[in-house]
Parts: C-alpha cells; structure tokens; sequence
C-alpha cells in the first residue's frame, strides 16, 4: 500500500512570498488533514477534510493561509503571503473517514523555511 | 476534548524494555488512546491504539489502566533505531469527525 505522498520536500523563500504545498493521501482515504509542526512542538491540526468538504478549520489563519481539495482525493495548502512565523513543517495525513479506530497515517511533510 | 500529559524526556538502555507513561485523566469513554513516534526529519508513525483493554502488536504493547485515566507504552526490547519523540494522544468523534490533539511528547533515547 503507498503511503502519503508530499512535496516539495523542502521550500526556501523571502517572506511576503506565497508558496503552495501538495499532498496525495492513501487510495480510500476520505479523510484528509493538514499539520503545522513548529520545531520542537507536536503537530498542530490547521484543517480536515471529510471527502472534499471542511469538517474542521478553527485553526486555519484564514487571511493568510487557504486549502483546498476539489476531487476529494489530492489537496493543496497555499500560504500567501508568507511570514517569518510560518517556518515550520506542514504535514498531511489520510484516515479511513468516521472510522476512529483506524489510525492517520502521515507523509514525511513539506518543509518551509521563511527568511 | 481530553488532554493528554507525558514526561518531556527518558533514557532507556538497549535491550531494556522502554515504558513510557502518559496521563489522560479526563478521558471520556468513546475515547481512543493512539501511540504515534516522529524520527527526526519524517512524519509520526503509528504504533498501537486501545480503547480499555491492553493491545499488543508487532511493535509494542499498550497497558491501559482500569479507570482508563493513563496508559503505557512498552517497547520490549528497545534499540538505538527506538530513539525518537513519541506523542500518546486521545482521539475523539465529534459528531461526523475525529478530533486529535498532538502534545509536545516525549523524547525517547536509547542508550547503548
């Protein structure tokens, strides 16, 4: 079974510069989430998606950060414009949707470094 | 939404079984106890998950207490590849999803 496919793996730019991140979760996975990791932090949910709809995004910075998932398969989460806070690594994960004894399984993520 | 509390760090030899406790007090009762670890530069993996009976897989074993108000995670037989952060969390089904709340963890080495 693939696992969660990321990239870019690693993104460099200037801050006020937008940027965009890609994730395909696995095959049946109906449920789709966005990390941020800030270093020595556990991970921090910034949205779900059950199908192609958001079931969760009380943490999303909505005037900066935006997400989408149209087909309810691969989903893209932009940030425009960047701030030196973003610095982090934005993970994905996909689960089985309603299904909470099954675990998120995780890509690698994306990492992002603002200067 | 239940949170959970685990020690920031902990030693472990190799060969030695690692126990690392966590506290989730106010655990509701449809609520799930889940391990993940996150290896430096890769995302969390899963380990095991239990609602209140004690779970054993390939990886590890999870011992839950009978009031369901703390967990450990045992790896039997720890090596240096064991070294990572590992995140004990609660998830919960909010009506038609899931809620999950990542602590800081705890960093796990294993000594030689």
């Amino acid at each position: 079974e693939a696992g969660v496919a990321q990239s870019p793996r690693y993104k460099i730019i200037e801050k006020r510069q937008s940027v965009a991140f890609w994730c395909n979760p696995i095959s049946g996975h109906a449920t789709l989430y966005w990390y941020q990791q800030i270093l020595g932090q556990g991970p921090k949910l910034l949205i779900q998606f059950q199908n192609n709809g958001v079931v969760d995004d009380s943490q999303l910075p909505k005037d900066r950060f935006s997400a989408e998932r149209l087909k309810g398969v691969d989903s893209t989460l932009k940030i425009q414009p960047a701030k030196l806070e973003d610095s982090a690594v934005y993970l994905c994960a996909s689960s089985l949707a309603g299904r909470i004894n099954q675990p998120q399984h995780f890509g690698d993520g994306t990492r992002l470094s603002i200067l | 939404d239940a949170k959970t509390t685990q020690p920031p760090s902990m030693d472990c030899a190799e060969g030695r079984a690692a126990n690392l406790p966590c506290n989730h007090s106010t655990i509701s009762g449809n609520e799930y106890v889940y391990w993940y670890r996150q290896i430096h530069s890769q995302g969390p993996q899963y380990i095991i998950h239990g609602l209140k009976n004690n779970e054993t897989n390939e990886m590890a074993s999870l011992i839950i207490t009978e009031d369901r108000k703390s967990s450990t995670l045992i790896l039997p037989h720890a090596t240096l590849r064991d070294t990572a952060v590992y995140y004990c969390i609660v998830r919960v089904m909010k009506t038609s999803y899931d809620k999950v709340i990542f602590g800081p963890g705890t960093s796990l080495s294993v000594i030689p």
